[in-house]
């Protein structure tokens, strides 16, 4: 049972343009989210988090939103550049638990 | 290098071999996870070190595998008589208690012939 999808497993942006990646999940109890990005052969790294409390939060070229009504999350990378081409993961926790539910990933190809 | 590490990066082992992983966490955090990656999914959750306390095991982590943090600094993930299943890559992960974040290593990728 997956609890937190990401539906699009790809997208291709061109460099200087917005890039959006999309996460929704099923658990009315996730209370804190973080995205991540993973390159081959890599650990995913962290980028971004947000907890429930708020509905947006910014970290220089990267943001990310919180629909609670809706259970979706969004990562809103200004501007792309072609070094961001990686895989995206969303992730997310309970209050009470310990453990992150991560999503399936979104490709992101930046084009020079 | 203050991150988690993870050793060895990469293992082939035939089935039905023993294999170990080691991970090294931050060395301020107390909370070490273990995850595990397969092709085309994210990281699914294992077990989860609060110091040397083992406090959370998956459905996952079956009766093969066994993970331990004796001094609650390093861990290891040992799995017995691999399978093919077995096949991923495992993840460590580490946090301090306050914070949320939980910080990756690089992973072992672990290949059973």
């Amino acid at each position: 049972d997956q609890q937190v999808k990401q539906n699009s497993p790809s997208l291709s942006v061109q460099e200087g343009r917005i890039s959006i990646l999309n996460c929704d999940y099923t658990n009315s109890m996730f209370d804190y989210f973080l995205w991540y990005k993973k390159y081959p052969a890599e650990g995913p790294t962290f980028l971004i988090s947000i907890s429930s409390i708020k509905d947006k939060n910014e970290d220089g070229r990267f943001t990310v939103f919180l629909n609670k009504s809706a259970k979706h999350l969004s990562l809103h990378i200004v501007p792309s550049q072609p070094g961001d081409s990686a895989v995206y993961f969303c992730a997310a926790k309970g209050v009470s638990g310990n453990q992150f539910y991560f999503g399936t990933g979104t490709s992101l190809t930046v084009i020079p | 290098d203050t991150g988690v590490s993870q050793d060895p990066r990469h293992k082939i082992t035939k089935r039905g071999q023993n294999v170990t992983f080691r991970c090294d966490p931050i060395s301020e955090h107390n909370r070490l996870y273990w995850y595990r990656q397969t092709l085309g999914q994210g990281p699914e959750f294992l077990t989860y070190f609060q110091n040397e306390a083992q406090l959370e095991k998956s459905r996952l982590l079956s009766d093969r595998f066994s993970a331990e943090r004796p001094k609650g600094s390093f861990s290891t993930l040992e799995i017995q008589r691999t399978e093919q299943g077995d096949s991923a890559m495992y993840l460590c992960a580490s946090s301090f208690q306050v914070q949320e974040t939980q910080y990756f290593g690089p992973g072992t990728r672990l290949l059973v012939l």
